[in-house]
C-alpha cells in the first residue's frame, strides 16, 4: 500500500524557516517524480515544486523560488522541502504527492504550516 | 503561467443527477489535464488524468472529455459520496496550475 506521511509543520514567525519531510513507503520511491502542493485552509490548491526521480530536474512556482528548496534522499525514501524567509502568505497545509503520468496519483495527509507573529 | 478557469464555482444537485463541470485553459495544454475530488479535511484524490483516463478504483460514473483549451468533467447518476469539491489541473508545463474549484452541494 502506497503511503506518504508528511511531518515538520508548525507555527513560525515571518522570516523564519521550517523543513518539511515526507516519508514514502509501499512503492519504489526512486522511480517516481514527487511534488509538494499546498492549500491555504478553506481555499484552493497551489502546486509548489517538483523533483525528478534522481533529483536532476527541479521546478518551482515563482513565489517560492530562492526561498524554498525541494530535495530527496532515495536511500531513505524521503522527500523534503526546506522553507526559508517564510511569509504570512505561505501559511497552508502542505501535501507531498507521488507523480505519474503527469498527475498527482497519491497524496499524504498534509502538514500545517502557520506563519504568524 | 497557464490560467485555469473552472465553472461553475458551486452547484446544487440531487442524488441521481448528471453534473457537468467545465475547465478552460488560457492556452492549449494538449491532453495534460487532470481532475481531483476533495472532501473536507482530506487530501485531494485523483479521479481522471490525461483528460479522459480514469484512475484505478474510480467509479465509471466519472468521465472526462475535451481538447486544447476546454475540458469537461461529467458525473452521471450522482451518489451521496460525490458531494465534494472538484479541481482541474494542467500539467502541460511548470508552474502546474489548478482551477479554483467547484463545490458540488446538495
Amino acid at each position: 500500500e502506497v503511503q506518504l506521511v508528511e511531518s515538520g509543520g508548525g507555527l513560525v514567525q515571518p522570516g523564519g524557516s521550517l523543513r518539511l519531510s515526507c516519508a514514502a513507503s509501499g512503492f519504489t520511491f526512486s522511480n517516481f517524480w514527487m511534488s509538494w502542493v499546498r492549500q491555504d485552509p478553506g481555499k484552493g490548491l497551489e502546486w509548489v515544486a517538483n523533483i525528478k526521480e534522481d533529483g536532476s530536474e527541479i521546478n518551482y512556482r515563482d513565489s517560492v523560488k530562492g526561498r524554498f528548496t525541494i530535495s530527496r534522499d532515495n536511500a531513505k525514501n524521503s522527500l523534503y522541502l526546506q522553507m526559508n524567509s517564510l511569509r504570512v502568505e505561505d501559511t497552508a497545509v502542505y501535501y507531498c504527492a507521488r507523480d505519474r503520468d503527469h498527475a498527482h496519483g497519491y497524496w499524504g495527509q498534509g502538514t500545517l504550516v502557520t506563519v504568524s507573529s | 503561467d497557464i490560467q485555469m478557469t473552472q465553472s461553475p464555482s458551486s452547484l446544487s444537485a440531487s442524488v441521481g443527477d448528471r453534473v457537468t463541470i467545465t475547465c478552460r485553459a488560457s492556452q492549449t495544454i494538449s491532453s495534460y489535464l487532470n481532475w481531483y475530488q476533495q472532501k473536507p479535511g482530506k487530501a485531494p484524490n485523483l479521479l481522471i488524468y490525461a483528460k479522459s483516463r480514469l484512475q484505478i478504483g474510480v467509479p465509471s460514473r466519472f468521465s472526462g472529455t475535451g481538447s486544447g483549451t476546454e475540458f469537461t468533467l461529467t458525473i452521471i447518476n450522482l451518489q451521496p459520496e460525490d458531494f465534494a469539491t472538484y479541481y482541474c489541473q494542467q500539467t502541460y508545463g511548470p508552474p502546474l496550475t489548478f482551477g479554483g474549484g467547484t463545490k458540488v452541494e446538495i
